[in-house]
């Protein structure tokens, strides 16, 4: 099992430009989200999933939309990059059943918006 | 108000002693679940330890374990025999019953460094 895996792992942006962060878990997991740290801070919520074609707002959702159209993928898109969104970028997925379930992480996307 | 709170920005540890990182919640659901996670210089989120609303007993992972203290509404993390490959940042975190899709949140983390 590769776990959860995100790409790109770096990723610098000029202000104004789009792109899309991927996320992918080979878990058969049903629950996946978006989490983003900024520096010296916790993770917050920016999008979660319950399932192929459910997506809802976390704490964060503003400059990002995300789509699930697999059990497997998640992506996260940037429309329009804004140095407020300079970050690193955490995909996580669970299974949905029970609260003491880990939640398991990727590894990060570090991304920079100048 | 924060949901949940870690008060030691940073704190410093002797090789070998024990060391209790602090962690107070708020919430007003009785299911809930308390997570500890580690994150090393490298980046990546370790899960630590989990606690439940409706466990009697305090978790333990080897040398973690979580001091549950439910009315005062805190979840420390108390590490024993500190070693120096605990230099980390700590994140204390929670899932609600009626949270954004029993998603976590995250307290404000502490930088725990081990001397040698």
């Amino acid at each position: 099992n590769a776990g959860v895996t995100q790409t790109p792992k770096f990723q610098v942006l000029k202000t104004g430009q789009s792109m899309t962060l991927q996320c992918a878990q080979d878990m058969n997991h049903e629950y996946m989200s978006w989490y983003r740290q900024d520096p010296g801070m916790g993770l917050r919520l920016i999008h979660y999933s319950v399932g192929a074609g459910i997506t809802d707002q976390g704490e964060v959702p503003n400059g990002y939309n995300v789509s699930r159209s697999t059990t497997e993928d998640f992506p996260l898109r940037l429309l329009s990059a804004a140095p407020s969104q300079t970050s690193v970028y955490f995909c996580a997925s669970r299974a949905p059943t029970g609260f003491g379930y880990e939640q398991y992480f990727g590894p990060g996307t570090r991304l920079t918006v100048t | 108000a924060q949901k949940i709170t870690q008060t030691q920005p940073g704190m410093f540890v002797q090789e070998k002693e024990a060391v209790t990182l602090d962690c107070t919640y708020d919430t007003s659901d009785q299911s809930y679940g308390l997570f500890w996670y580690k994150q090393p210089s490298s980046g990546e989120m370790i899960f630590l330890i989990y606690q439940g609303s409706y466990d009697e007993q305090n978790a333990t992972e080897g040398r973690y374990s979580l001091n549950f203290q439910k009315a005062r509404k805190s979840a420390n993390l108390v590490i024993s025999a500190s070693q120096l490959g605990d230099s980390a940042m700590y994140f204390c975190a929670m899932r609600e019953l009626g949270n954004a899709g029993n998603m976590l949140t995250f307290g404000g983390g502490t930088r725990l460094m081990v001397k040698p």
